[in-house]
């Protein structure tokens, strides 16, 4: 069964830093992940999506990393601003279960200016 | 095409009534998708549609929900005798075979008093 982790479920930086925030799946066999965005009572915003046959992906001040073989993905965002505090979560793409979205609790980010 | 649209974005009801909510999903999009998200949680699947079938639903769904395609375009949620568990952010999310990343609606939030 598929299980995705977060970590760390929290984060405080001040204004500026670079951060990065870790997502790990337990099983390898996934079409793809999904890196979303949610702001406090709000819907969910994709940011980055990336196949199983890419490495990474970038948009702006974001990038986001994957290596399936190791069940890992990392959301690098450089430069980190006020506007960026939000939480993430990261969504696997399985493809042992129909390609539904098996989710991650989802890091909250707390930038200060 | 702006996206998935969900309807209405606030709900209030009293314990026992029925609502209905409504996502109009993207147009190039043959699958559908319906969540629940409660405060600090990851998004839970309720149900799912390609085209207009109903090809899998949640078994923590109970016989108090029930879901609905007509003609595989928009979709409808219904909950009969509310009760106040139900209260939560009911998300909506469209995507081409599960295959391309899935967008999402920016929900319609149930309070149930």
């Amino acid at each position: 069964k598929q299980e995705v982790t977060q970590i760390p479920a929290a984060l405080s930086v001040p204004e500026g830093e670079n951060l990065v925030l870790n997502c790990s799946f337990t099983d390898s066999a996934i079409y793809n992940l999904q890196w979303f965005r949610q702001d406090p009572g709000k819907g969910l915003t994709s940011l980055l999506l990336i196949q199983s046959s890419q490495r990474e992906q970038t948009s702006g001040r974001l990038n986001a990393s994957l290596d399936k073989s190791s069940g890992r993905s990392t959301l690098y965002i450089a430069a980190s601003q006020p506007g960026d505090s939000a939480t993430y979560l990261c969504a696997v793409n399985d493809a042992g279960n129909n390609r539904k979205l098996i989710w991650g609790l989802g890091t909250s980010l707390a930038v200060n200016p | 095409d702006t996206g998935v649209s969900q309807d209405p974005r606030h709900k209030i009801t009293k314990r026992g009534q029925n609502v209905t909510f409504r996502c109009d999903p993207i147009s190039e999009h043959n699958r559908l998708y319906w969540y629940r998200q409660t405060l600090g949680q990851g998004p839970e699947f309720l149900t799912y549609f390609q085209n207009e079938a109903q090809l899998e639903k949640s078994r923590l769904l109970s016989d108090r929900f029930s879901a609905e395609r007509p003609k595989g375009s928009f979709s409808t949620l219904e909950i009969q005798r509310t009760e106040q568990g139900d209260s939560a952010m009911y998300l909506c999310a469209s995507s081409f075979e599960g295959l391309y990343g899935y967008t999402f609606g920016s929900g319609t939030r149930l309070t149930v008093v």
